[in-house]
């Protein structure tokens, strides 16, 4: 296991288009959690799952946003109708319920234009 | 609401010296705090972490120093080297909830 894999590392999009990000979280972790990393800020968090019940949102996450795990093993992060604000880095990390540290991915960069 | 604040913002140590980044929090339902350091291009790597239950915690170069009266936490460098050179996140976790509270992060240059 090589840790948590992020796809793609780049997204540039144009701003009202539809974006999906994928995240494979290390395979014993039943937690995975989406944060979002403006630069120069450090990591607000998304949203968290464990296996593949999304338990917690945060009031960042508009409803353009959408986040799934459907097997409890890899997850995607949607966004819809993309603004030009949606520019950042989006982390994805896990972990193992019960143990407190968390694994991020190195993160999908997104540039609306 | 931020409720984990972080100074300085920037460090610039010379190389050998002592790195001091400082946090301040408000819940005292946080439970854990650990310091994360994050390189351009990658994703933040845990470095270090304490829990309230005691003073100071050391692996290393890297201590932690914890207040629990002050709700303050601090990291400190020893010997400074130029691959320390980062962001450095503080950050909390509460027993309540699963999700890791950072802060607004250092950048920390190393000069050589």
């Amino acid at each position: 296991d090589t840790g948590v894999s992020q796809n793609p590392r780049h997204k540039i999009t144009k701003r009202g288009q539809n974006v999906t990000f994928r995240c494979d979280p290390i395979s014993e972790h039943n937690r995975l959690y989406w944060y979002r990393q403006t630069l120069g800020q450090g990591p607000e968090f998304l949203t968290y799952f464990q296996n593949e019940a999304q338990l917690e949102k945060s009031r960042l996450l508009s409803d353009r946003f959408s986040a799934e795990r459907p097997k409890g093993s890899f997850s995607t992060l949607e966004i819809q109708r993309t603004e030009q604000g949606d520019s950042a880095m989006y982390l994805c990390a896990s972990s193992l319920e019960g143990t407190y540290g968390y694994t991020f991915g190195s993160g999908t960069r997104l540039t609306v234009v | 609401q931020q409720q984990v604040k972080q100074s300085p913002q920037s460090l610039i140590v010379q190389k050998g010296g002592i790195s001091i980044i400082n946090c301040a929090y408000e819940n005292t339902a946080f439970d854990y705090f650990p310091w994360y350091q994050q390189f351009p291009g990658k994703g933040p790597a845990l470095l270090i972490a304490i829990r309230p239950d005691v003073s100071e915690k050391k692996e290393g170069r890297f201590t932690i120093s914890f207040n629990k009266s002050a709700k303050q936490f601090s990291l400190h460098i020893m010997d400074s080297q130029p691959g320390d050179s980062a962001t450095y996140f503080c950050a909390a976790r509460g027993s309540s909830a699963s999700k890791i509270i950072f802060g607004s992060g250092t950048r920390l240059s190393i000069r050589p």
